[in-house]
């Protein structure tokens, strides 16, 4: 399958600083890219959905100043948390998938971070 | 925002049996997706049914799905040690076509 490469794979950052999580798709041109939350043992819960060259749809409840989400190429989406908190603490996870409707989405593997 | 149940939450099992989990799910949709995570990696995708399929297959899994009943199954047959997993079922909501919404999840042991 194609192959979505998410970076880093870990990171721990002071309280207040911002992190910068990169989301590629590295043989396809991912037309729509995902950005998910996921707390332990709990299921994936949709942040965003970006398109490349529009703005950012956010589910109620995600502040979009808090996660900037940039989509401004066809293989590269950016989520970064502004002034992190402890409880901002996750595993964040990317997706990205070619077409529409009826196209698998391919899943990075994932980010783990940790605010001290 | 989740679309769906799954059920259920924890499935133990002995290798070699079979494992089914079922996932339900509230709104009409375009497809249902199976998915496979192992602890802390991220998802493996594994079988795409589309709502006017009713089963499909792929090597050991089997996946079927109702729309009447708004539900679906992921059958794994024969099991092994290495399908030890977390399995999410994940809705592509016919009102909001490109999003992909996750189930809360079954996880699944092997026991050898």
């Amino acid at each position: 399958g194609a192959v979505v490469s998410q970076h880093p794979s870990w990171v721990i950052c002071k309280s207040g600083t911002s992190v910068k999580i990169e989301c590629r798709s590295l043989d396809f041109q991912a037309t729509t890219m995902f950005w998910y939350r996921q707390f332990p043992k709990q299921s994936l819960m949709l942040m965003a959905t970006s398109n490349e060259g529009s703005k950012a749809t956010y589910e109620q409840g995600v502040e979009k100043d808090k996660f900037l989400i940039n989509h401004a190429s066809l293989t590269l989406s950016t989520l970064t948390v502004t002034s992190a908190h402890p409880e901002d603490s996750s595993f964040y996870i990317c997706s990205a998938r070619a077409g529409q409707l009826n196209t698998e989405a391919f899943f990075g593997q994932g980010t783990r971070l940790t605010v001290v | 925002s989740q679309q769906g149940e799954e059920d259920p939450q924890a499935l133990s099992i002995q290798e070699g049996e079979n494992a089914t989990m079922n996932c339900s799910y509230k709104t009409s949709i375009n497809n249902l997706q199976w998915y496979r995570q192992n602890s802390g990696r991220g998802l493996v995708h594994l079988i795409l049914i589309r709502s006017n399929e009713r089963e499909k297959h792929s090597g050991r899994l089997r996946v079927t799905l109702d729309t009447s009943k708004k539900s679906s199954s992921l059958l794994i047959t024969a099991s092994r040690a290495a399908d030890t997993a977390s399995y999410f079922c994940a809705t592509e909501p016919y009102s909001s076509a490109s999003k992909i919404i996750f189930g809360s999840g079954t996880r699944l042991s092997i026991r050898p």
